[in-house]
């Protein structure tokens, strides 16, 4: 399967603990969005990375809030201090940026629920 | 800013019958505009593009969107509705930075 994956795809956890996921996009992809979804909304774009570049954070991304793309091919996100408001499924999103239209393609998500 | 609106949060439609799935788009500039499907527990999977040139753009399964500059839509369509497709769509259109700036959903049931 050569589509973006996700892991884990499922993560509970207790309010306070720190929860890591990971996103391996399409290979030869060199950009990477991250999104959040609520129940009832649709995604809400979170960061993008650019290679290893992370080039744009939105204001929803607090300060518990932090991403890596190391080596500019899987990508991490990291919540620290979990909250109950972080409870969401969280995307990843992989496109080639040789056009400006090049479309973006989703993993399957990972689903936080915070306790 | 670039937003779109999807005006029903729910359609239902026979089997068998067409189906329209609605999107209003905002942009400055050039529209580029998505549309998505979701199925239960799953990520996006993309359906189809409109970038330029024809109106009516095919995708994926079956379905097809018709892009109206001065109506500002981008109403998703289909000429005959399986049970299968049920599912949540999504419109979206690309803002600057090449970040998608997704609508609320519309949550499509397919009757028996």
């Amino acid at each position: 399967d050569t589509g973006v994956s996700q892991d884990p795809r499922h993560k509970i956890t207790k309010r306070g603990q720190n929860v890591t996921f990971r996103c391996d996009p399409i290979s030869e992809h060199n950009r990477l969005y991250w999104y959040r979804q609520t129940l009832g909304q649709g995604p809400e774009f979170l960061t993008y990375f650019q290679n290893e570049a992370q080039l744009e954070k939105s204001r929803l991304l607090s300060d518990r809030f932090s991403a890596e793309r190391p080596k500019g091919s899987f990508s991490t996100l990291e919540i620290q201090r979990t909250e109950q408001g972080d409870s969401a499924m969280y995307l990843c999103a992989s496109s080639t940026q040789l056009l400006p239209t090049d479309t973006q393609y989703f993993g399957p998500g990972t689903r936080l629920t915070v306790l | 800013a670039q937003s779109v609106a999807q005006p029903e949060d729910q359609v239902n439609v026979a089997e068998g019958n067409p189906l329209t799935v609605k999107c209003t788009y905002s942009v400055s500039g050039n529209p580029y505009l998505f549309w998505y499907v979701q199925y239960p527990n799953r990520g996006l999977q993309f359906l189809l593009k409109y970038i330029t040139g024809d109106n009516l753009v095919k995708g994926s399964y079956g379905f097809e969107a018709e892009f109206n500059k001065s109506q500002t839509s981008f109403h998703l369509k289909k000429p005959s509705a399986l049970v299968s497709d049920s599912a949540l769509y999504f419109c979206a259109v690309r803002d600057k930075d090449d970040k998608i700036i997704f609508g609320k959903g519309t949550r499509l049931h397919i009757l028996p």
